[in-house]
């Protein structure tokens, strides 16, 4: 496709249920970028994959969260046991990599824990 | 610890003027510095990237500055639209391959 695609767009589950997110970047994108934006504020930063190889991961809230890139395309956002506290707003963007890209951002996944 | 700041309360301008927006960083020494517009709803969208060694770049009716000593970046949109209304995000680039690190935004609004 012409641009970042993420699946689902919406989530609803209940409290202690695993949840999946996906990323679907431009294609050949070397870099592939996970966030949380909270209503009102800027995307925090989650992790970040070069190719398949996940960069960074520091900004991941805990152990719940995980995130692979396993073929350097799509990727997949897993949280674990999910609390009432994860419900936000999950955004994946690409670049093509190295430093003074454009991120390209897709719409996010709106995730509610019920 | 790396701290970006962006003004958190929303700017107001009547149309036809111009919107500066701030950027203020301590605690990093970005590569690059971009900006964004996202909209209600949407992801952000990219606008424009000044690199360090930079002291100015214009897109049409945009302009940004970079002033590495007093760790400053400003966004001006000239002759304002309402339909600049938005809100606007910094972003530090580190270079390399490294990660990209946004501030929270300033939201505008373009009064006819």
């Amino acid at each position: 496709g012409a641009g970042v695609s993420q699946s689902p767009r919406y989530k609803v589950t209940k409290r202690g249920q695993d949840v999946a997110l996906r990323c679907d970047p431009i294609s050949g994108h070397v870099s592939l970028y996970w966030y949380r934006q909270a209503l009102g504020q800027g995307p925090e930063f989650l992790t970040y994959f070069n190719y398949e190889a996940q960069q960074d991961k520091s900004g991941l809230p805990n152990d719940r969260f995980s995130a692979e890139r396993p073929e350097g395309s799509i990727s997949t956002l897993t949280i674990q046991r999910t609390e009432q506290r994860d419900s936000a707003m999950y955004r994946c963007a690409s670049s093509a990599g190295g430093g003074g890209q454009p991120q390209h951002f897709g719409d996010g996944t709106r995730l509610s824990i019920l | 610890s790396q701290k970006i700041e962006q003004n958190s309360e929303a700017l107001n301008i009547q149309e036809g003027k111009t919107a500066t927006l701030t950027c203020n960083y301590t605690n990093y020494s970005p590569a690059y510095l971009q900006w964004y517009r996202q909209d209600p709803g949407r992801g952000p969208v990219f606008l424009l990237l000044i690199r360090e060694n930079e002291k100015e770049k214009r897109k049409e009716r945009l302009k940004v500055t970079f002033d590495t000593t007093l760790k400053q970046s400003l966004f001006h949109i000239t002759a304002s639209q309402p339909a600049d209304s938005a809100t606007y995000l910094c972003a530090l680039d580190a270079g390399g391959y490294q990660k990209v690190t946004f501030g929270t935004g300033t939201k505008l609004q373009v009064i006819p």
